[in-house]
C-alpha cells in the first residue's frame, strides 16, 4: 500500500469548532487531494493540490479549507463546522497531474453533533 | 458539467456467476474511466482503467468495455468470488483538460458462496 496516513481516524466534534484534519504521504507524489463520502454520493473532491503551496478547489469546497506547506502534507480545515459536513474524508494521492485519485488513505470518519 | 450514473446500486450474484455493472457520462470530452473497489471499512482502491482511445481492457477475471458513441462504460468480473464482494465506483475524468474526476453513486456488489 502507499504511504499515506490520515489522522485523526475518528473524530466527533460540535456545531461550530474548528476541525482540522492531516493527510500526510511518504510517496513524494506532487498531487493530494480531498475528497468526503456520503452515501448515495459516492467520492466528490473538496479541494486538491498540484504542488507547495498550490491549491484549487472541488466540487464542493464551500466551507473547507486547505493548506500544503510541505511536499508530504495536505490539511483539511473546516472552518466552523456544521452538521451537513458529517462525513467520511478521505485523502488520495496521485504521481501524475491528470486528476484522478491512484491511491488512498484509510479515512477519516468525522461526525459533528 | 459532468454527471455520472451508475447501475445498478446493489447485485447480488451467485459465486462463479458474472456480475457487469455500467455507468454513463454526460460530458462527450471525457476522456479516461478509472474503477475503484471499496471493501467494507476501508479504502478505495484503483482496479482498472480505460481511455478513450481503447474500446476493451482486461485484467485477469475484470474487463472494462466503453461505448463513446452511447457515452456508456461497463465493468465485468467473470468468475465471480465472495472476496469480490465490496461497493464499486465508476468515474470520468478529462485528461488534460483541467477537470476534475467524478465518482459515480456506487454499486454494491454480493457475491454469495
Amino acid at each position: 500500500d502507499a504511504g499515506i496516513t490520515q489522522s485523526p481516524r475518528h473524530k466527533v466534534t460540535e456545531t461550530g469548532t474548528p476541525v482540522t484534519l492531516r493527510c500526510h504521504q511518504t510517496e513524494n507524489h506532487r498531487y493530494m487531494y480531498w475528497y468526503r463520502q456520503d452515501p448515495g454520493h459516492g467520492l466528490r473532491l473538496i479541494h486538491y493540490s498540484y504542488g507547495v503551496k498550490d491549491t484549487d478547489k472541488g466540487e464542493v469546497s464551500d466551507g473547507y479549507s486547505v493548506s500544503r506547506s510541505k511536499t508530504e502534507d495536505f490539511l483539511l480545515t473546516l472552518e466552523s463546522a456544521t452538521s451537513s459536513q458529517t462525513s467520511v474524508y478521505f485523502c488520495a494521492i496521485s504521481e501524475s497531474g491528470e486528476h484522478q485519485p491512484q491511491h488512498f488513505g484509510d479515512g477519516t470518519r468525522l461526525s459533528i453533533l | 458539467g459532468e454527471n455520472v450514473e451508475q447501475h445498478p446500486s446493489t447485485l447480488s450474484v451467485q459465486e462463479g456467476d458474472s456480475a457487469v455493472i455500467k455507468c454513463t457520462y454526460s460530458d462527450s470530452a471525457s476522456n479516461y474511466f478509472p474503477w475503484y473497489k471499496q471493501e467494507l471499512g476501508k479504502r478505495p482502491q484503483l482496479i482498472i482503467d480505460i481511455r478513450s482511445n481503447v474500446g476493451e481492457k482486461k485484467d485477469q477475471r475484470i474487463a472494462v468495455t466503453l461505448n463513446k458513441t452511447a457515452k456508456h462504460f461497463s465493468l465485468h468480473i467473470t468468475e465471480t468470488q465472495p472476496e469480490d464482494s465490496a461497493v464499486y465506483f465508476c468515474a470520468a475524468n478529462r485528461i488534460g483538460g483541467g477537470f476534475k474526476t467524478i465518482f459515480g453513486a456506487g454499486t454494491r456488489l454480493f457475491v454469495k458462496a
